[in-house]
C-alpha cells in the first residue's frame, strides 16, 4: 500500500528542537519532490518545505526558514524535518505530502503528527 | 492573509448545487498556473479532489468538477450529501513569493 507516515511530534518548549520524520512506503521517493506542510488549530493549510533530488535542492517558507531543516534518507525512505528554534506560532499538525505533476499538487498525504509548542 | 482568497463558508440543502470559488492574481492562478482542490473531513488530512483546474483522481465522483478563468478558480459540488461536509482548500503555485500557496479555507455546511 502506498502510504505516508509521520513522528516525531509532541510538546516542546519555545526555543527547543523537534525531529519529524515521514516513513515511505509502497513507493521510492528519491526521485519525488516531497514537502511539509502544515496546520495550526483551526487554520488553514500552509506549505513549509520542499526538497528536490534527494536534497538536490530545498526551500522553506519564510516564516521557518534558518530554523527549520529538511532532508531524506533515501536507504530508509524517509523524510526528516528538523525543526529549532521553535515557537508558539509553529504549534501545528504537520504533514507530509507527495506532490505529483508539474502543477505540484499533493496527491500523497500522511496523516500528520502534532507538534506543540508551549512552557 | 492567505494570497488566494477563499469565502469562509457556503452552505446548500441535500441535492442543491454549490460553488467555491478561489480568487487570485496575475502571480499565481491569472499566471497560467493549475488551481488544485482538497477536500478535508474533520480530524483527517486533506484529500485532492481535482487537479490541474478540472482534472478529478480516479475514485473522486463527477458531483465535483473544476474550472478556471482569468484570475480565479471555482469549485461546484453539485447533488449535495451529507457527507460532503467538510472544509475545502484551493492551492497554487505563485511566482513572486515562489512558493505553493493555499486559499484560506471553505467552510460548507450541508443543510
Amino acid at each position: 500500500e502506498v502510504q505516508l507516515v509521520e513522528s516525531g511530534g509532541g510538546l516542546v518548549q519555545p526555543g527547543g528542537s523537534l525531529r519529524l520524520s515521514c516513513a515511505a512506503s509502497g513507493f521510492t521517493f528519491s526521485n519525488d519532490v516531497m514537502r511539509w506542510v502544515r496546520q495550526a488549530p483551526g487554520k488553514g493549510l500552509e506549505w513549509v518545505s520542499s526538497i528536490f533530488d534527494s536534497g538536490g535542492r530545498t526551500y522553506y517558507a519564510d516564516s521557518v526558514k534558518g530554523r527549520f531543516t529538511i532532508s531524506t534518507d533515501n536507504s530508509k525512505n524517509t523524510l526528516f524535518l528538523q525543526m529549532n528554534s521553535l515557537r508558539a506560532e509553529d504549534t501545528a499538525v504537520y504533514y507530509c505530502a507527495r506532490t505529483f505533476g508539474s502543477d505540484h499538487y499533493f496527491g500523497l498525504w500522511g496523516r500528520g503528527t502534532l507538534v506543540t509548542v508551549s512552557s | 492573509q492567505s494570497v488566494l482568497t477563499q469565502p469562509p463558508s457556503v452552505s446548500g440543502a441535500p441535492g442543491q448545487r454549490v460553488t467555491i470559488s478561489c480568487t487570485g492574481s496575475s502571480s499565481n492562478i491569472g499566471a497560467g498556473y493549475g488551481v488544485h482542490w482538497y477536500q478535508q473531513l474533520p480530524g483527517t488530512a486533506p484529500k485532492l479532489l481535482i487537479h490541474g483546474n478540472d482534472k478529478r483522481p480516479s475514485g473522486v465522483p463527477d458531483r465535483f468538477s473544476g474550472s478556471k478563468s482569468g484570475t480565479s478558480a471555482s469549485l461546484a459540488i453539485t447533488g449535495l450529501q451529507a457527507e460532503d461536509e467538510a472544509d475545502y482548500y484551493c492551492q497554487s503555485y505563485d511566482s513572486s513569493l515562489t512558493a505553493l500557496v493555499f486559499g484560506g479555507g471553505t467552510k460548507l455546511t450541508v443543510l
